[in-house]
C-alpha cells in the first residue's frame, strides 16, 4: 500500500521565519505528480504546488517545492500570519489514484 | 471563473444510501483533460479522495470504498453526482467536490458540505 508520510505533525515558527515541511513517500513517485495544498480552518483545500515546485497560479512567490523520488519538501520563506494552516502533500497515480499525506499543522509559537 | 458547490443531506441514518450532487459552472466537463473528484475529511482528519469522473466518462474510485460507491455525470446540466451505500457513522465528514486540471490536480474546490451519519 503507498502510504505519503509528512513530518512533522506540528510545526511551531512565528512570523517572518522560514517553514520547511517534508513528505516522504513509501516508494519512488514521479515529481510530475506530486502536490502540496493549504487548508485553512473551516475552508476547502487550496493548490499551492503541482508538480512538486511549479506554484499554481496567484501563489506567492514565497512558497516553493521540491524534491525528487521519495522525498519532497514544501519550504514557505518568510511567514506570513495567514501561512499558519494546515498543509497536505498528495500523488496522483497509482492504483489508489490519489493519496493524500495525513497533514502537517503550521502553528504559531 | 470556475466555482463548484456541494448539496445534498446534512444527517443520514446508519446503513442508509446518501447522494450528493456537485453543481458547477465556468468549465466543461466534455474537455479533454478535464475530471470532478470527491475528496471527504472527518472532523479533524485528513483528506481522503474517493472517487473521479473523467471528461471522456471514465470513473475510478478508492480501492478501500469502490463497492460503495458510484459516480455519474450530467454535462447537460452541470451536474455530478456521487452516491455512497450503507453509511456508517465512520462516514461522517466534509464532502467536497473538485476540479481536476490537466496535470492531474485539484485547482478549485467547494465549499464542502458536512454530513453527519447518525441514528
Amino acid at each position: 500500500e503507498f502510504v505519503l508520510t509528512q513530518s512533522p505533525g506540528t510545526l511551531y515558527l512565528s512570523p517572518g521565519e522560514r517553514a520547511t515541511l517534508s513528505c516522504r513517500a513509501s516508494q519512488s513517485v514521479s515529481s510530475s505528480y506530486v502536490a502540496w495544498y493549504q487548508q485553512k480552518r473551516g475552508q476547502a483545500p487550496r493548490l499551492l504546488i503541482q508538480g512538486a515546485s511549479s506554484r499554481a497560479p496567484g501563489i506567492p512567490e514565497r512558497f516553493s517545492g521540491s524534491g525528487s523520488g521519495t522525498d519532497f519538501t514544501l519550504t514557505i520563506s518568510r511567514l506570513e500570519p495567514e501561512d499558519f494552516a494546515v498543509y497536505y502533500c498528495q500523488r496522483y497515480g497509482g492504483s489508489a489514484l490519489y493519496t493524500f499525506g495525513q497533514g502537517t499543522s503550521l502553528e504559531i509559537k | 471563473q470556475i466555482t463548484l458547490k456541494e448539496s445534498g443531506p446534512t444527517l443520514v441514518k446508519p446503513t442508509q444510501t446518501l447522494t450528493l450532487t456537485c453543481s458547477f459552472s465556468g468549465f466543461s466537463l466534455s474537455t479533454n483533460g478535464v475530471g470532478l473528484a470527491w475528496v471527504r475529511q472527518p472532523p479533524g482528519k485528513a483528506l481522503e479522495w474517493l472517487a473521479l469522473i473523467y471528461w471522456d466518462g471514465d470513473d475510478r474510485y478508492s480501492p478501500s470504498l469502490k463497492n460503495r460507491l458510484a459516480i455519474t455525470s450530467d454535462t447537460s446540466r452541470s451536474h455530478v453526482v456521487l452516491t455512497m451505500t450503507n453509511m456508517d457513522p465512520v462516514d461522517t465528514a466534509t464532502y467536497y467536490c473538485a476540479h481536476k486540471n490537466d496535470a492531474g490536480n485539484f485547482d478549485y474546490w467547494g465549499q464542502g458540505s458536512l454530513v453527519t451519519v447518525s441514528s
